[in-house]
């Protein structure tokens, strides 16, 4: 079954304990991302990653840090959380390209809470 | 600058019948593509629709159409024949054209759905 892993689905930490969060997809993509859902806001990308060792910055990057790998695999790190890094997170993937409409496919969310 | 927006932040309907869900958007790039997802309360992110900028009739899925007004640059969601299990989040999205597949999320709309 085609799909993108996420774990842990739900953590609750205290400020400043270094976490990882791994996402795994199945479906051979280029394209990995990382969003955060914020009640009114939507989501948000955080980082996005168009091959192996290929990163960059999305809208709201700081206090993340990611890597690339293997193809599969697209970790988001907090070196240090926070009480405002409290969200849901999302991570996706896709074929990478540049004509429409390549779905991108969603991971089941982590939900955080930094105390 | 606010790039996709829903202005409903909540939404009633009873139950069979239809609703339209607001998105507007805003692009000076003639390829994008525009697309719903669906967040039910267990928190996965399901695509239901998508319309290309191109596309020259509005895209159907089952019950879901898009209602796409290019010149407005509004790309409604029309749920036909509602049912209790259409509750939930409703999110709009936007991809520009070029190398790269970041979506741009609107704040969503709460859908519930009476009987």
């Amino acid at each position: 079954e085609a799909q993108v892993t996420q774990n842990p689905r739900y953590l609750i930490t205290v400020t400043g304990k270094k976490l990882t969060v791994t996402c795994s997809q199945n479906m051979n993509h280029e394209y990995m991302s990382w969003y955060r859902q914020d009640p009114g806001l939507g989501l948000r990308q955080i980082y996005y990653s168009m091959n192996v060792e290929v990163t960059d910055k999305g809208d709201v990057p700081e206090g993340y840090k990611v890597s690339r790998k293997e193809k599969r695999n697209f970790p988001l790190i907090l070196e240090s959380p926070s009480p405002n890094q409290t969200s849901l997170y999302f991570c996706a993937s896709s074929i990478l390209g540049t004509s429409f409409p390549y779905e991108q496919y969603f991971g089941p969310g982590t939900r955080l809470t930094v105390t | 600058a606010q790039k996709i927006t829903q202005t409903q932040p909540g939404m009633f309907v009873q139950e069979k019948e239809a609703v339209t869900l607001d998105c507007t958007y805003d692009t000076s790039d003639p390829s994008y593509g525009l697309f719903w997802y669906k967040q039910p309360s267990s928190g996965e992110m399901i695509f239901l629709i998508y319309q290309g900028s191109y596309d020259q009739q509005n895209a159907t899925e089952g019950r879901y159409s898009l209602n796409f007004q290019k010149a407005r640059k509004s790309a409604n969601l029309v749920i036909s024949a509602s049912q209790l299990g259409d509750s939930a989040m409703y999110f709009c999205a936007m991809r520009e054209g070029g190398y790269g597949n970041k979506l741009v999320f609107g704040a969503g709309t709460i859908l519930r759905v009476k009987s």
